[in-house]
């Protein structure tokens, strides 16, 4: 059992490249979530989806973009990268029972030069 | 405004055992959470409380105080593997987490 898988596992990028995270999990979640990590600012919530079809906004939704076309599937992505995104990525999932704990993925580092 | 305040960083001896606090100020309360994180690891779910009261599980035990917006993460028989970072998390409006910066615990020999 995969649980959540986070590709790619690391990234470098140029200042205005885009690019595409993807997020896939294999546990029939309702709920996913993309967050970003960055040194003394603990997990921040870019933006969450509770379906499939549905996206919403999270705390830090500039500059990137969601989609979940498919249940298993959440992608991230980034229109056109700033150094200020350079982060490590992480993605969640849940079943849709309050008493259950998100699950997470093994993040993706993201370097923007 | 949400808010999550924990210490920064906490130090231990091997065997001892190690209280982790975590006061909030959120606009709503569906639930709080506590993770453990490894350096360069995912997070991992360590204890979930909804209702005051502790939970124990284990080595772990989680209390929470919701009229004080107040939480702690005991953990007993400190172990060496247990020097990581610890993540306090809120749950609001159903939907949406909300994570302090985390506790990172070293434990010594």
């Amino acid at each position: 059992n995969a649980g959540v898988t986070q590709t790619p596992k690391f990234r470098v990028l140029k200042t205005g490249q885009s690019m595409t995270l993807l997020c896939a999990q294999d546990m029939n979640h309702e709920y996913m979530y993309w967050y970003r990590q960055d040194p003394g600012m603990g997990l921040r919530l870019i933006h969450y989806s509770v379906g499939e079809g549905t996206t919403a906004k999270g705390e830090v939704p500039d500059g990137y973009n969601v989609s979940r076309l498919k249940k298993q599937n959440f992608l991230l992505g980034l229109e056109s990268a700033a150094p200020s995104q350079t982060s490590v990525y992480f993605c969640a999932s849940r079943p849709g029972e309050l008493n259950q704990p998100q699950h997470f993925g093994d993040g993706t580092r993201l370097s923007i030069l | 405004g949400q808010n999550i305040d924990q210490p920064t960083e906490m130090t231990a001896t091997e065997g001892a055992i190690v209280q982790i606090n975590c006061t909030y100020q959120t606009s709503g309360f569906n639930g709080l959470f506590w993770y453990q994180q490894h350096a360069g690891e995912a997070p991992t779910f360590l204890s979930y409380n909804v209702l005051d009261g502790l939970e124990e599980k284990g080595r772990f035990s989680s209390f929470l105080s919701r009229s004080k917006g107040y939480s702690y993460l005991l953990l007993k028989e400190l172990q060496m593997k247990d020097s990581a970072s610890y993540l306090c998390a809120v749950r609001d409006r159903g939907y949406k987490y909300i994570f302090g910066t985390g506790t990172r615990l070293k434990v010594l020999a």
